[in-house]
């Protein structure tokens, strides 16, 4: 089945200790994306992969790493999580930046 | 800089039409319009590209006034399923391809 999978979906966690979001997609897709959802505020973008050997920063990056090394892994990295990265994560994957976008089903994080 | 969505939010009865707005200050490559309701992942609706090229579904019908840097999305005969807020996402001709999403629109259908 093809699909954009993200671990963990649920993760509470105290500020300063480092975590990792996986994100992994079976489709072969080229373009991969994360983004932190909050009420009243939408979807944005944190960072964007182009193909394994671009990416580059979204909107709202400070504060978050990525990693691309092989094309179906993109995990989100915090080094020091603080309570104001408390969100809705989502993970994306398409083929290219014009063709449809399939999303993971979102990891929910706090950060205490 | 995020695209302007209008209304904010809508309510209709079964069976009335929608037209959602997305408006930019600056020149487009593509409007992205996805769907997402409560607590599930967004999920694609549509695609319209500088040029005239649009991909997605048979039964959603949108538009994109390239002059103007606004598209719209029309729900015609809207159903119960329709309900859920509407994001529309702009890549601009300026930018890395960079995606900018609109801060969305609640749709709700009443039987």
């Amino acid at each position: 089945e093809a699909q954009v999978t993200q671990n963990p979906r649920y993760l509470i966690t105290v500020t300063g200790k480092k975590l990792t979001v996986t994100c992994s997609q079976n489709m072969n897709h080229e373009y991969m994306s994360w983004y932190r959802q909050d009420p009243g505020l939408g979807l944005r973008q944190i960072y964007y992969s182009m193909n394994v050997e671009v990416t580059d920063k979204g909107d709202v990056p400070e504060g978050y790493k990525v990693s691309r090394k092989e094309k179906r892994n993109f995990p989100l990295i915090l080094e020091s999580p603080s309570p104001n990265q408390t969100s809705l994560y989502f993970c994306a994957s398409s083929l290219s930046m014009t063709d449809t976008q399939y999303f993971g089903p979102g990891t929910r994080l706090t950060v205490l | 800089q995020q695209p302007v969505q209008s209304p904010q939010a809508v309510i209709l009865r079964e069976g009335e039409d929608a037209v959602i707005n997305c408006s930019s200050s600056k020149a487009l490559y593509s409007v992205h319009w996805y769907r997402q309701k409560h607590g599930e992942a967004p999920v694609f609706l549509m695609i319209l590209l500088k040029g005239g090229e649009q991909k997605g579904h048979e039964k959603i019908s949108a538009s994109f006034n390239e002059k103007k840097q606004q598209s719209s999305l029309y729900l015609t005969a809207s159903q119960l399923s329709y309900s859920g807020t509407y994001f529309c996402g702009t890549v601009r001709l300026d930018s890395n391809y960079q995606l900018i999403w609109g801060a969305g629109t609640k749709l709700i259908i009443k039987p």
